[in-house]
């Protein structure tokens, strides 16, 4: 079975500000990691993924994650947030055993002017 | 090109009626998921099918719930005696091969809201 846990349901940053995501997981098999990003009134859009080679992936909007996993975490980053990037952040993971994804509850990033 | 699609947008019932929920994916993709995802929750996975069979129904809550992909492509979420616990925005997702590498392209949704 696998869990994703995102600490943090709302996480309020000044623009221009970095901000950190925290998603933890669990799982007895190896993963594959997603973040999605779901803007007001739109559907659920991959941002990043990591499936295998460097720990460090980036999206093409300045967004990073890097996975972790002696921590088994899968963090998602920026140095300096956009009035823009406000929207519900969501961590996914599946496995090679099931191809569902499985969501942590979601993190809403308010980014205040 | 054209994304997942789904309709109706959105669904109003009284309980203890039947709905029906329909999902269009992208062209070409074998693999189409359906997910539940309640308020202030993230979505949880009902169904996936690969092709016109159903490959992993495990996360339906109960027999209420069908779900059909007769041709391989259109897919049908169906609820009967609906409840209000129902609630919710249904999800609908589909990828190229079904591999868990694979991004999964979700649609807008169906917002349904049982009375």
């Amino acid at each position: 079975a696998q869990s994703v846990t995102q600490l943090d349901s709302q996480v309020p940053v000044f623009e221009e500000a970095p901000v950190e995501l925290r998603c933890n997981y669990s799982s007895s098999v190896s993963v594959y990691l997603f973040w999605y990003v779901q803007y007001p009134n739109q559907g659920l859009q991959l941002l990043l993924k990591y499936l295998s080679g460097s720990t460090l992936v980036e999206s093409i909007n300045g967004f990073e994650a890097e996975f972790n996993k002696s921590q088994t975490s899968f963090h998602l980053r920026k140095p300096s947030v956009h009035i823009s990037d406000t929207a519900e952040y969501f961590c996914a993971v599946s496995g090679n055993a099931g191809n569902m994804l499985t969501f942590g509850g979601g993190t809403r990033l308010m980014v205040k002017p | 090109g054209a994304g997942v699609s789904q309709t109706p947008s959105n669904k109003v019932t009284e309980k203890g009626k039947y709905v029906e929920l329909r999902c269009d994916p992208i062209s070409g993709h074998t693999a189409l998921y359906w997910y539940r995802q309640s308020l202030g929750q993230g979505p949880e996975f009902l169904i996936y099918f690969q092709g016109t069979g159903a490959a992993d129904d495990s996360g339906l809550p109960n027999d209420r719930f069908f779900a059909v992909r007769p041709e391989g492509s259109v897919s049908t979420l169906k609820i009967q005696r609906t409840e209000r616990g129902d609630s919710a925005v249904y999800l609908c997702a589909s990828s190229t091969s079904g591999q868990g590498t694979d991004t999964q392209y979700f649609g807008p949704g169906t917002r349904l809201t049982v009375l």
